[in-house]
């Protein structure tokens, strides 16, 4: 059981370059997410997905777009970087059933755009 | 819109002393998820309680310890006998659950616990 899986775990962009964050769960999870987290600031959501098919913005969906591709997957694709999406990306899923349960956490995805 | 404040930044302690960490937060529901994660050095975030809105009991869990209080809303996250494997970042978050995606978390920007041997 590898809980949630993150693709890669490293990475140095350049602006205006483009790419793709993976992620994925074997937890069987409806509920799957993005957050971004920059020093001092918490950790904020960048969308989330209830189920496969759908997708909702966040608090910081600016510059970002994600896929549901499965129950699985759920990417995250910045289509034009710029250096302010600097930061460390977690995915995370969790269960639903009315009531907010805890969110399982990939182990991140350090990005860097110079 | 919900919201939470953990206002120390950074706390350092010395081993075996016990550490207490706030957590304020704001919300117009009445019925809501409270949580607290870790995330020490190595960067993975650790779920360590959850709490809804109509238990107020105090839990105990070995050597950590929380403190529900809604008369003024604050969810306090104590760790008893610190050790140096406690130096993290612990994150206080808060989830209503009456809206749609209701697994929505808004997370505190978190207190770093230095322990000092």
């Amino acid at each position: 059981n590898a809980g949630v899986t993150q693709t890669p775990k490293f990475q140095v962009l350049k602006t205006g370059q483009s790419m793709t964050l993976q992620c994925a769960q074997d937890m069987n999870h409806n509920s799957m997410y993005w957050y971004r987290q920059d020093p001092g600031m918490g950790l904020r959501l960048i969308y989330y997905s209830a189920s496969e098919g759908t997708t909702d913005k966040g608090e910081v969906p600016n510059g970002y777009n994600v896929s549901r591709l499965n129950k699985r997957e759920f990417s995250l694709r910045l289509e034009s970087a710029a250096p302010s999406q600097t930061s460390v990306y977690f995915c995370a899923s969790s269960e639903d059933g009315g009531t907010p349960y805890e969110q399982y956490f990939g182990p991140g995805t350090r990005l860097t755009v110079t | 819109a919900q919201k939470v404040t953990q206002a120390q930044t950074e706390i350092s302690v010395v081993e075996k002393e016990d550490v207490t960490l706030d957590c304020v937060y704001e919300t117009r529901d009445t019925t809501y998820y409270l949580f607290w994660y870790k995330q020490p050095p190595s960067g993975e975030l650790v779920f360590l309680i959850r709490r809804n809105s109509f238990d107020e009991q105090n839990e105990i869990s070995g050597r950590y310890s929380w403190n529900f209080q809604k008369s003024t809303s604050s969810f306090n996250f104590t760790i008893t006998a610190s050790q140096v494997v406690d130096s993290a970042v612990y994150f206080c978050a808060l989830s209503e659950a009456a809206r749609e995606g209701n697994n929505r978390l808004a997370f505190g920007k978190g207190n770093q616990v230095v322990v000092i041997p």
